[in-house]
């Protein structure tokens, strides 16, 4: 099983509907992250959570919120999908120590119409 | 705040050839971590190697090395003996020291890499 798990892995919506991206990690880090990329411009951080009750804007957080459940699950939504939101969305969980890598699920691709 | 720059956006290299993918950064600070991820088309990110900027010797990682240059602000992949599966994209990272933005990766745009057979 992925250490980093994301649900949906795909999804296809319309302008307006509100969407909820899921991410579960096994890994027992305390850091937890979403990311957007798009093509020709990397990957953008959108928000970070460093334990349960911290949650901090990213650099491109407007349109989005967050929700850390739970230490291993941390929730992505758009209240108010519109088409330029429209990218692959990864999350990535990190521990704390200087040295810790981020590890990336495997994205999900939304497309808004 | 940071910037990661690499300047080819596609490279192509023969099987089992040598390629050296580049990747340039401006930084103010002097403590920080560098990454080199791996992209394929299965959309994984996958962490290939990382450098430790107080660290002068340049990290390895089987067919994959890196090369540092502090002063120059520059840290390029090597791959030896290229084989079809490192075709993918491959993003270059930066992450600040604790005291500085040492939550955040800051990614260059990618280059996508061919591997012809």
């Amino acid at each position: 099983d992925a250490d980093v798990t994301q649900t949906p892995r795909n999804r296809i919506t319309k302008t307006g509907k509100r969407i909820m991206l899921e991410c579960s990690q096994t890994k027992g880090h305390d850091r937890m992250y979403w990311y957007r990329q798009d093509p020709g411009l990397g990957l953008r951080l959108i928000y970070y959570s460093f334990d349960v009750k911290d949650i901090n804007k990213g650099e491109i957080s407007d349109g989005y919120s967050v929700s850390r459940q739970a230490q291993a699950k941390f929730s992505l939504s758009l209240e108010s999908a519109i088409p330029n939101q429209t990218a692959l969305y990864f999350c990535a969980t990190s521990e704390e120590g200087q040295r810790s890598p981020q590890h990336f699920g495997d994205g999900t691709r939304l497309s808004i119409l | 705040a940071q910037t990661v720059t690499q300047s080819q956006p596609e490279m192509s290299v023969q099987e089992a050839e040598t390629v050296t993918l580049s990747c340039t950064y401006d930084t103010s600070e002097s403590d920080y971590y560098l990454f080199w991820y791996k992209q394929p088309p299965s959309r994984q990110m996958i962490l290939v190697i990382r450098q430790e900027a107080y660290k002068q010797q340049n990290a390895t990682e089987n067919r994959f090395s890196v090369n540092f240059q502090k002063a120059a602000k520059s840290f390029s992949l090597k791959i030896s003996d290229s084989q079809l599966g490192d075709a993918a994209m491959y993003f270059c990272a930066y992450r600040s020291s604790p005291g500085g933005s040492n939550y955040k990766l800051t990614f260059g745009k990618g280059t996508l890499l061919t591997v012809n057979p």
